[in-house]
């Protein structure tokens, strides 16, 4: 199985912030990497696919880039609506496997 | 407009099956490279994978189930399907279905989740 090291676990950032959350797979995954956001008591929202790709109606303030093995996603200028757990999940290899999940929070 | 909605029995025993149904609109199934996930999460954790249908019936699932894991989708009602036999507390979580949006860059078939149902809470107790 690919295993997701996702960090970090949780950040603290302020309004404007850039913020970047990585996720490592354990092996390589191709660019079938994409990027979620779940609000509390709310279902997981696409933010990025196929790595790169901002998916419709997200923020430009969001992106996704992959520098070798290792995958990011970036938000430049850090708004309130930001806040929320994101996640990472590789569709490379079955089964398919989520990142531990990263807990942003405003300063 | 695509929405997906998923159906459940709310509370069951151990060593039941949980029978989930996933209702949507907006896509059809029947359609090359469109395909249903389901993913559930237990409550305060993480995401967790659990199978896929593509249009044309091919079905993966996750292996951590141990084979108790049946995926299928009825494409002339727009309804995709789960069963989970023997279930026991471990299964307690909220169970989401999600729609798989195919795209073709640099002729490489990648696929993600796109559109998701609001989820619907299981409890296993006795």
């Amino acid at each position: 199985d690919i295993q997701m090291t996702q960090s970090p676990a949780s950040l603290s950032a302020s309004l404007e912030e850039i913020v970047t959350i990585t996720c490592q797979p354990s092996q390589d995954i191709g660019n079938y990497l994409s990027w979620y956001q779940q609000k509390p008591g709310k279902s997981p929202q696409l933010l990025i696919h196929s790595a790169t790709s901002l998916a419709d109606g997200v923020p430009s303030r969001f992106s996704g880039s992959r520098s070798g093995t290792q995958y990011s996603l970036k938000i430049n200028r850090l708004q309130v609506e930001d806040t929320g757990i994101y996640y990472c999940l590789q569709g490379y290899s079955a089964p398919y496997t989520f990142g531990a999940g990263t807990k942003l929070e405003l300063k | 407009q695509v929405t997906l909605k998923e159906s459940g029995p709310g509370i069951l025993q151990p060593s039941q099956t949980l029978s989930l149904t996933c209702t949507f609109s907006g896509f059809s199934l029947s359609t090359y490279g469109m395909g249903v996930g389901w993913i559930r999460q237990p409550s305060g954790k993480g995401l967790e994978w659990l199978a896929n249908i593509w249009w044309d019936d091919d079905k993966y699932y996750n292996p951590s189930l141990k084979n108790r894991l049946t995926i299928s989708k009825d494409t002339s009602n727009n309804q995709a399907f789960l069963k989970i036999t023997n279930v026991d507390t471990a299964d307690t979580a909220t169970y989401y279905c999600a729609r798989i949006a195919p795209i073709t860059i640099a002729a490489t078939y990648y696929w993600y989740f796109d559109f998701w149902g609001p989820g619907t809470m299981v409890t296993v107790s006795s």
